[in-house]
């Protein structure tokens, strides 16, 4: 079955920064990708998804994500971080075959200081 | 439209009880599943459901019961709750297994198994 690591736990920035959050994937077949975000208390939100093509990925509030099949990852980046983006990020995995299963790694909480 | 609803929001347990945590959507999607959260390990699929009628096994199903009798509910029963089943659990649902489309997740349910 297909697996995901984030590498980070924590990530701690400051207001303005740029951000990146690592994310690895384990795959044997070719595989959908996807980050969501959770706010404190709250379920998840898809902020973008890679299924084909274009391997830079925009979604919404800012942030981006590149696929590199090569190197088996899709980080996630932000050039300038709000107080607002502080929260849990997932990372998660899907392959073609069997799409019912999303595989999701342990989680990355991005906090961002004034 | 009211999304992913969950109830109830916060549960206490003593070992050996059962209980149903409730999940609704009204956006007439034919997947829903059932994830639970656990520090540091992400989120992990425990049942899914397909269509009305239509359930199988995710990740980590043991200890777990799922029906789906309806295209808008889909109960998840703890038949005799254990410590381990303290976690948050969250319900989804998605249109259909098409990668392209986007999962709704609930607010989540708070569990805590003494």
């Amino acid at each position: 079955a297909q697996s995901v690591t984030q590498l980070d736990s924590q990530v701690p920035v400051f207001e303005e920064a740029p951000v990146e959050l690592r994310c690895n994937y384990s795959s044997s077949v070719s595989v959908y990708l996807f980050w969501y975000v959770q706010y404190p208390n709250q379920g998840l939100q898809l902020l973008l998804k890679y299924l084909s093509g274009s391997t830079l990925v925009k979604g919404i509030n800012g942030f981006e994500a590149e696929f590199n099949k090569s190197q088996t990852s899709f980080h996630l980046r932000k050039p300038s971080v709000h107080i607002s983006d502080t929260a849990e990020y997932f990372c998660a995995v899907s392959d073609l075959r069997n799409n019912n299963d999303m595989r999701f790694g342990a989680g990355t909480r991005l906090t961002v200081k004034p | 439209n009211a999304g992913v609803t969950q109830t109830p929001k916060f549960q206490v347990l003593k070992t050996g009880q059962s209980m149903t945590l409730q999940c609704a959507q009204d956006m007439n999607h034919e997947y829903m599943s059932w994830y639970r959260q656990d520090p540091g390990m992400g989120l992990r699929l425990i049942h899914y459901s397909v269509g009305a009628g239509i359930t199988d096994q995710g990740e980590v199903p043991n200890g777990y019961n799922v029906s789906r009798s309806t295209t808008e509910d889909f109960p998840l029963r703890l038949l005799s709750a254990a410590p381990s089943q303290t976690s948050v659990y969250f319900c989804a649902s998605r249109r259909n297994l098409a990668p392209d489309n986007e999962q709704f997740f609930g607010p989540g349910t708070r569990l805590t198994v003494l």
